[in-house]
């Protein structure tokens, strides 16, 4: 069974930075690329990054470019999100998706970490 | 920049059928081939229900189907069933590799 497991979120000060973590199983991690996607309450998902599956390439959202960093780490089945001069707008559930295999399709998500930027 | 946009609700009956769009505003979206669909249900994580436009995954409903005309592609509900209430959201990606999502549309059934 495919799994994506968020940790990482938290209250934090605007300004501070945060680290999100991503453990999969269940799949080959290293064949596929990874998404963060995030849901400010009561809004709807936002894309904001994507790593292929070799880490190569990397895309972002021009809302957190500059501020985000995406890295994976193949050998742990690790996905990381660096967030770094947070703002209170980056208040949200926080998911990690798969891309579906030679799809740009989100195919299976995590449960979501919440990140709380707030003085 | 590029954008999706969504009707903000939409509504039915059970046993009808309904259509969501989902248009493209601006010049960068893909050409539709790679529109995705997700049905999220209040406090629940997002579902896949179409890829790469007309696609279905493995379990989800034949109830279920995605189409395009032009710049706005659909997705049809078909004998709509009360667990249909839920927000549906498409996404594509654009020619510059990044994704968008729209808006989001709350179905009342």
């Amino acid at each position: 069974e495919v799994q994506l497991v968020e940790s990482g979120g938290g209250l934090v000060k605007p300004g501070g930075s945060l680290r999100l973590s991503c453990e999969a199983s269940g799949f080959s991690f290293s064949t596929f690329t990874i998404n963060w996607v995030r849901q400010a309450p009561g809004s709807g998902l936002e894309w904001l990054s994507s790593i292929s599956s070799s880490g190569s390439y990397i895309f972002y959202a021009d809302s957190v470019k500059g501020r985000f960093t995406i890295s994976r780490d193949n050998a742990e089945n690790s996905l990381y999100l660096q967030m770094n001069n947070l703002r209170a707008e980056d208040t949200a559930v926080y998911y990690c998706a798969r891309d579906g295999y030679g799809t740009y399709s989100f195919d299976s998500w995590g449960q979501g970490t919440l990140v709380i930027v707030s003085a | 920049q590029s954008a999706l946009t969504q009707p903000a609700s939409v509504s039915g009956s059970p046993g009808q059928s309904i259509t969501i769009s989902c248009t493209a505003t601006g010049s960068d979206v893909d050409d539709y081939n790679s529109v995705s669909w997700y049905q999220q249900h209040p406090g629940k994580v997002p579902k896949l229900m179409i890829y790469d436009l007309n696609a279905r995954p493995s379990g989800v409903s034949n109830r279920f189907s995605g189409s395009k005309s032009g710049s706005t592609a659909f997705l049809t509900i078909s004998g709509l069933q009360l667990e249909d209430e839920a927000t549906y959201y498409c996404s594509s990606k654009t020619i510059t590799n990044t994704r968008v999502f729209g808006g989001g549309t709350e179905l009342t059934v």
